[in-house]
C-alpha cells in the first residue's frame, strides 16, 4: 500500500537550469497538493490539483512556475530558470476527493531542491 | 491566511499528556479542525480531524469546545519521538478552496 512518492528525494541545480519534481499520489487518489517549505518558514501552499486540471494555483509564483498532473502518470511541478531563491523543499499531498473537507491529506517524503 | 492561533511552544515530560491548544475564533459551521505535525524536516504526518465531536484514535485525542472556537490536542503519554511542529488548521470550504493552510504551529519540545 505506497503511499505517496515523491522524487527525486534530492535535486540540485545550477542557476538557470530547469528543475522537474515528480509526484506520483496514493493509488487511486485524484486529487494533488503541492506545497513549499523555505528554509525555517512554514509550508506554503503553491497550487491544486485534480486530474487534468488546476483548481487552485493562488499560490503559485507568476512567473516560471507551473504544475501539471495528466490523465496518466504522476503530478510535475516544472520550475523553470531556477534561481538561489527556489531552493527549498517541495511537498506534495493527495487525497481522493470522495469525502471533501471530511478528508485527510496524505503527504509525500519531500523533495529538497538546492540550487548552486 | 491561517485561521488559528498557537502558542509559539511548549514542552512536556517524556511519559505525560501533552494538551496542545488552539484558536479558531472564526470558524463556521462547515469547516473541520485538522492536525498535523512535522518532524524535523519530514513531510507533514496526519494527527486527526473532527468538526463538532470529540475525537480519538490511535495517535491522540481532540477535544472540540461546544462553541466550536477551540480546541485541544492531546497526546496521551508524549514520547521522545513526540518531538514535532504541531500544525492545528481550520479546512475551509469545500470547492475550490479544499486546501489545508499551515500556520507557525506550536513546537513541541518532550524532555527525557
Amino acid at each position: 500500500n505506497a503511499g505517496v512518492m515523491q522524487n527525486p528525494r534530492h535535486l540540485v541545480r545550477r542557476r538557470g537550469q530547469e528543475a522537474r519534481l515528480r509526484c506520483s499520489p496514493v493509488k487511486g487518489h485524484s486529487h494533488v497538493y503541492w506545497y513549499r517549505q523555505l528554509p525555517e518558514e512554514g509550508l506554503k501552499f503553491m497550487v491544486y490539483l485534480q486530474k487534468e486540471n488546476i483548481i487552485d494555483e493562488s499560490g503559485m509564483p507568476k512567473e516560471r512556475f507551473s504544475a501539471e498532473f495528466p490523465k496518466e502518470g504522476p503530478s510535475i511541478l516544472r520550475i523553470q530558470q531556477v534561481v538561489r531563491g527556489d531552493s527549498a523543499a517541495y511537498f506534495c499531498a493527495s487525497s481522493s476527493g470522495f469525502r471533501g473537507r471530511d478528508e485527510k491529506l496524505f503527504f509525500g517524503s519531500g523533495t529538497q531542491l538546492s540550487v548552486l | 491566511d491561517a485561521k488559528t492561533t498557537q502558542p509559539p511552544s511548549m514542552d512536556c515530560a517524556e511519559g505525560r499528556a501533552a494538551n496542545l491548544p488552539c484558536n479558531h475564533s472564526t470558524i463556521s459551521g462547515n469547516e473541520y479542525v485538522y492536525w498535523y505535525r512535522q518532524i524535523h524536516s519530514q513531510g507533514p504526518q496526519y494527527i486527526i480531524h473532527g468538526l463538532k465531536n470529540n475525537e480519538t484514535n490511535e495517535m491522540a485525542s481532540l477535544i472540540i469546545t461546544e462553541d466550536r472556537k477551540s480546541s485541544t490536542l492531546i497526546l496521551p503519554h508524549a514520547t521522545l519521538r513526540d518531538t514535532a511542529v504541531y500544525y492545528c488548521i481550520v479546512r475551509v470550504a469545500s470547492g475550490a478552496n479544499s486546501k489545508l493552510t499551515f500556520g507557525k504551529g506550536i513546537t513541541l519540545s518532550v524532555r527525557p
